[in-house]
């Protein structure tokens, strides 16, 4: 079993739609990311959270420690937003990230 | 934009030869990863550097070496390219360790005839 578990895989929605994508990991962590990968493009880090909530814009990033689950909210969602996001964890311990495989979103106008 | 460069972004070449590709960095971050991208598997860690001559494996070193003589450079070599390592390869740059921020490069392409 992963270490690190997304869902949904794929994620289709129509603009203005409010949109979900979780992540659930079954190790003892110190920091959680979420990242952006546009389709053919590079990597980029949305949000590092240790506890509680962070939002940037449209980007809301929540963190529960205790139940060992993270979400990404999109508000207003538009197809820009469209790309593969991926929750990667810090294992307790400062070794090297460990990845989830991605939710593909596709926002349809 | 952090200053993280990937060199060559494309490249084609043949089972038996090796390929290196090089990770450039203008930040003076501690910190350096390769990761492979793959269909169905997501990021995987191949080897990392915790500073200049510090390296360890990842999950998927088997087939790869990596060497980092200064700050700014990590190397990644495929000894004898195999049609198993065409993928698209990331290298990624943080400063505090794994608890910073982490930058990525913008990928290398390479396909193994």
């Amino acid at each position: 079993k992963n270490e690190v578990e997304q869902s949904p895989q794929n994620l289709t929605a129509q603009e203005g739609e409010f949109i979900t994508i979780n992540c659930s990991y079954s190790v003892g962590i110190s920091a959680l990311h979420w990242l952006q990968q546009h389709p053919g493009g590079g990597i980029v880090s949305l949000f590092m959270l240790s506890s509680g909530k962070k939002k940037h814009g449209r980007l809301i990033a929540t963190i529960n420690i205790q139940e060992k689950h993270s979400s990404l909210h999109i508000t207003a969602s538009h197809p820009r937003d469209s790309a593969v996001y991926i929750c990667a964890v810090l294992k307790s311990g400062n070794t090297p990230l460990v990845f989830g495989k991605g939710t593909r979103l596709s926002v349809i106008a | 934009d952090a200053g993280i460069t990937q060199s060559p972004r494309h490249k084609v070449t043949e089972t038996g030869t090796p390929v290196t590709l090089r990770c450039h960095q203008t930040e003076n971050h501690r910190y350096m990863y390769w990761y492979r991208q793959d269909p169905g598997h997501g990021l995987r860690l191949i080897h990392y550097s915790y500073g200049v001559k510090d390296t360890d494996k990842g999950e998927v070193s088997d087939g790869y070496s990596v060497s980092r003589s200064k700050t700014e450079d990590f190397l990644l070599t495929l000894e004898s390219a195999t049609s198993s390592q065409t993928s698209v390869y990331f290298c990624a740059i943080s400063g505090q360790g794994a608890t910073g921020e982490l930058f990525f490069g913008e990928g290398s392409r390479l396909t193994v005839l």
